[in-house]
């Protein structure tokens, strides 16, 4: 059974930094590429990043609002997917999703993890 | 970035009703595009990739038609669990994007 589970959430001030873990089993983790996808409270979903596999050289894409402040890293040796995330605002308040790739869009989703960025 | 817009924003329906929300990009993405279900407190669950092929173990009243930039997303007979949020998601481009959602409540 395919599991993710999300780690690492909780309260930042703005501008600080908070690391997401998401610990993966169930499957052959150096497979497929990996997400990040979060839902501000009460909105809707928002695609923020992905990670290639090794066969993609670990390449990472970014949504607008996240480049440059987020980083998305993985360990395949550990089954382990995750968010760096620095210079951190109001607006990243989120619950924050990992998700498995296939045919081409998330497949598998985690239980999430909120983060609150507030003063 | 592609924009995806979908409507309606929300519905009510009732048991047994036929729905159909759809999504509009804004430019053209071949048939790209998924459909997630979400429940309150719940993480989404795809239904739909390839624009029209039925993820494994989702029942067969749900489907999904279109190309190019537009689409829907069909529920024929509407039960009681199928009360939730659905999402449109592109991903024939970086950055993927979803529409807004829409919230199926009932009547």
């Amino acid at each position: 059974e395919v599991q993710l589970v999300e780690s690492g959430g909780g309260s930042v001030q703005p501008g600080g930094s908070l690391r997401l873990s998401c610990a993966a089993s169930g499957f052959i983790f150096n497979d497929p590429y990996m997400n990040w996808v979060r839902q501000a409270p009460g909105k809707g979903l928002e695609w923020i990043g992905l990670i290639r596999d090794k066969g993609g050289r670990y390449t990472t894409e970014y949504a607008a609002s996240v480049r440059g402040r987020f980083t998305i890293s993985r360990d395949d040796s550990k089954n382990l997917l995750f968010l760096q995330m620095d210079s951190l605002k109001i607006e990243d308040t989120a619950v924050y999703y990992c998700t498995t790739d296939s045919r081409g869009s998330p497949d598998y989703w985690g239980q999430g993890t909120l983060v609150t960025v507030s003063s | 970035d592609i924009q995806m817009t979908q409507s309606p924003s929300s519905l009510s329906a009732s048991v047994g009703d036929r729905v159909t929300i759809t999504c509009r990009a804004s430019q053209d993405i071949r048939n790209v595009l998924s459909w997630y279900q979400q429940k309150p407190g719940k993480a989404p669950k795809r239904l739909i990739y390839a624009a029209s092929t039925l993820q494994s173990g989702i029942p067969s009243r749900f489907s999904g038609s279109g190309s190019g930039t537009e689409f829907t997303l069909t529920i024929s007979s509407l039960q009681p669990e199928d009360f939730a949020a659905y999402y449109c998601l592109q991903h024939n481009t970086y950055p993927r994007t979803f529409g807004q959602g829409t919230k199926v409540e009932i009547k």
